[in-house]
C-alpha cells in the first residue's frame, strides 16, 4: 500500500538550513507527484511546493527563493531544503502524494537557537 | 494567487444534524481540460489530513457516503447527512486548478 514518511532534524538554529527527507513505498515517484506542505502549530495549511514525475518542480511563490525540492528514485525520496530558517517556519511538515491523496505522519521542526 | 474563503469557521453540530460548509474561490477553478480541481480534507486532532472528496464531487474510496461535494466555478459546497462522532475536525478546501496550489482556511467541526 502507498506510504510517506518524513525525517529530519526536529530543532534547527535562526538563520540556519532545514533538510527533509520523505521515504516512499507502493508508488513510483516517476509517475506521481510529491507535495511538501506545512502547518504552524494551531495554524492552517500551506503548500510549499512540489515535484512532478518527470522530475520538474513548482513551488509557493512566497518561499522559492529559500526553497529546493529534489528526489532519488533509486531510493524512493524526495527532498526538502529551505535556507534562511526564521522561528515562523516553526511548523509540522507533511510529505502528500498528488490530489492530497496520501500523506505522511508529518514531522515537526522547530526553529530556536 | 487563487484564495479559498471557507464559510463559517467554527461549526457546532448534534450526532445525526446534517451540515454544510462553503468553500468560495477568487477565480473560477474550471481548467482549461475541463476538470475542476477542488478537493475536501478532514483532519482530526492529531492526524495528518485525509481525502474526503475530489475533482469537487468524487468520493475518495473508503469514504462513507454522509459526505457529498458540489459546485462549480468559484462556489463549492461539503455536505455531511448526519455528522457522526468521527467526523469531528477540520475540514479544508484545496484547489489544484492554479498554480501555486492553495487551501482554504479550515472549518471546525464541534459537537454541540
Amino acid at each position: 500500500q502507498v506510504q510517506l514518511k518524513e525525517s529530519g532534524p526536529g530543532l534547527v538554529q535562526p538563520s540556519q538550513t532545514l533538510s527533509l527527507t520523505c521515504t516512499v513505498s507502493g508508488f513510483s515517484l516517476t509517475s506521481n507527484s510529491v507535495h511538501w506542505v506545512r502547518q504552524p502549530p494551531g495554524k492552517g495549511l500551506e503548500w510549499m511546493g512540489g515535484i512532478w514525475g518527470d522530475g520538474s518542480t513548482d513551488y509557493n511563490s512566497a518561499l522559492k527563493s529559500r526553497l529546493s525540492i529534489s528526489r532519488d528514485t533509486s531510493k524512493s525520496q524526495v527532498f526538502l531544503k529551505m535556507n534562511s530558517l526564521q522561528t515562523d517556519d516553526t511548523a509540522i511538515y507533511f510529505c502528500t502524494t498528488t490530489a492530497f491523496a496520501y500523506w505522511g505522519q508529518g514531522t515537526l521542526v522547530t526553529v530556536s537557537s | 494567487d487563487v484564495v479559498l474563503t471557507q464559510t463559517p469557521p467554527t461549526l457546532s453540530a448534534t450526532i445525526g444534524q446534517s451540515v454544510s460548509i462553503s468553500c468560495r474561490s477568487s477565480q473560477s477553478l474550471l481548467h482549461s481540460n475541463g476538470n475542476t480541481y477542488l478537493n475536501w480534507l478532514l483532519q482530526r486532532p492529531g492526524q495528518p489530513p485525509q481525502l474526503l472528496i475530489y475533482l469537487v464531487s468524487r468520493l475518495e474510496s473508503g469514504v462513507p457516503n454522509r459526505f457529498s461535494g458540489s459546485g462549480s466555478g468559484t462556489d463549492f459546497t461539503l455536505k455531511i447527512s448526519g455528522v457522526e462522532a468521527e467526523d469531528l475536525g477540520v475540514y479544508y478546501c484545496v484547489q489544484s486548478t492554479h498554480a501555486p496550489r492553495t487551501f482554504g482556511g479550515g472549518t471546525k467541526l464541534e459537537l454541540k
